[in-house]
C-alpha cells in the first residue's frame, strides 16, 4: 500500500485567509484526489488531480476557491482560498494507481476557520 | 445523479456477526469499495467489489449484486476495535475517469 503524508495536519486560520494543503506519496500514481469532510458527515470529493493535466472539480467546487496543482507523480497540493468558516472540515488526499485499483487516504488536514 | 443507502447506525456484541448493507444508485457503475473509518482517523481500505458474488477476506467478507445495487459488508467474530464507521463506496467511471462517492457511512458500535 502506499504511505501518504500531509501538511499541515491542523491549522487554525483567521477568514479571508488562504492555506495550501500539501499531500506527498511515497511511490509514482496516476490518480489523486482531494476529499472534504465535514464534522459528522461522510466525505466528498472536491476534484481529481492527474499529473500534466487540470483538474477535474466536482459540482460545487470551483479553481478559484479551491486551486490544485500536481507537478509530478508523487506530489500534490490543494489550496483553500479567502477562507470563511463554513471551509472549517478535513481535508485528506487519496492516491489511486500504479498496480492496485486500492484507493488509500492520507492522514488528513483538520482545518479550523475563525 | 448518485443515491446510497446504508443504516446510519447498528449495535453488535462482541463475538457476534453483523451485516452492513448499502444500496446505490449510480450511473456508469464500476465497482465498489469498503472502507472503515475510526472516529478521528482517516478511511482505510477494506474490500473492493467489481463482480457479483462473495469476496471473503479473513474475518470480513463484501457482499455484491450489479443487478440490484446492493452490497454487504459481513463482520465475523467482532471485537471492540471493529467499533466505527463503515463507508460504502461506488465506484463510477474507469481509468483516469473513475472516482468515488460515499455513502452517509454506517457506525457501528460493539458491546460486551
Amino acid at each position: 500500500s502506499a504511505v501518504i503524508s500531509q501538511k499541515p495536519s491542523r491549522d487554525i486560520c483567521q477568514r479571508g485567509t488562504s492555506l495550501t494543503i500539501q499531500c506527498q506519496v511515497d511511490s509514482q500514481v496516476t490518480m489523486m484526489f482531494w476529499y472534504r469532510q465535514q464534522p459528522g458527515q461522510s466525505l466528498t470529493l472536491i476534484a481529481t488531480a492527474n499529473q500534466g493535466s487540470e483538474a477535474t472539480y466536482e459540482s460545487g467546487f470551483v479553481i478559484d476557491k479551491f486551486p490544485i496543482s500536481r507537478p509530478n507523480l508523487t506530489f500534490s497540493t490543494l489550496t483553500v482560498s479567502n477562507m470563511s468558516p463554513e471551509d472549517s472540515s478535513i481535508y485528506l488526499c487519496s492516491v489511486q494507481g500504479g498496480l492496485s485499483y486500492e484507493q488509500y487516504f492520507g492522514p488528513g488536514t483538520r482545518l479550523t476557520v475563525t | 445523479g448518485q443515491n446510497i443507502d446504508q443504516p446510519t447506525e447498528m449495535t453488535a456484541t462482541e463475538g457476534a456477526i453483523v451485516q452492513i448493507n448499502c444500496t446505490y444508485q449510480t450511473s456508469g457503475f464500476n465497482g465498489l469499495f469498503w472502507y472503515q473509518q475510526h472516529a478521528g482517523e482517516a478511511p482505510t481500505f477494506l474490500s473492493y467489489n467489481v463482480l457479483d458474488g462473495l469476496e471473503e477476506k479473513g474475518r470480513f467478507s463484501s457482499f455484491l449484486s450489479r443487478s440490484k445495487g446492493y452490497s454487504y459488508l459481513l463482520l465475523k467474530e467482532l471485537q471492540m476495535k471493529d467499533s466505527a464507521s463503515y463507508l460504502c463506496a461506488p465506484e463510477v467511471g474507469t481509468g483516469t475517469a473513475s472516482k468515488l462517492t460515499f455513502g452517509t457511512g454506517t457506525r457501528l458500535q460493539v458491546t460486551l
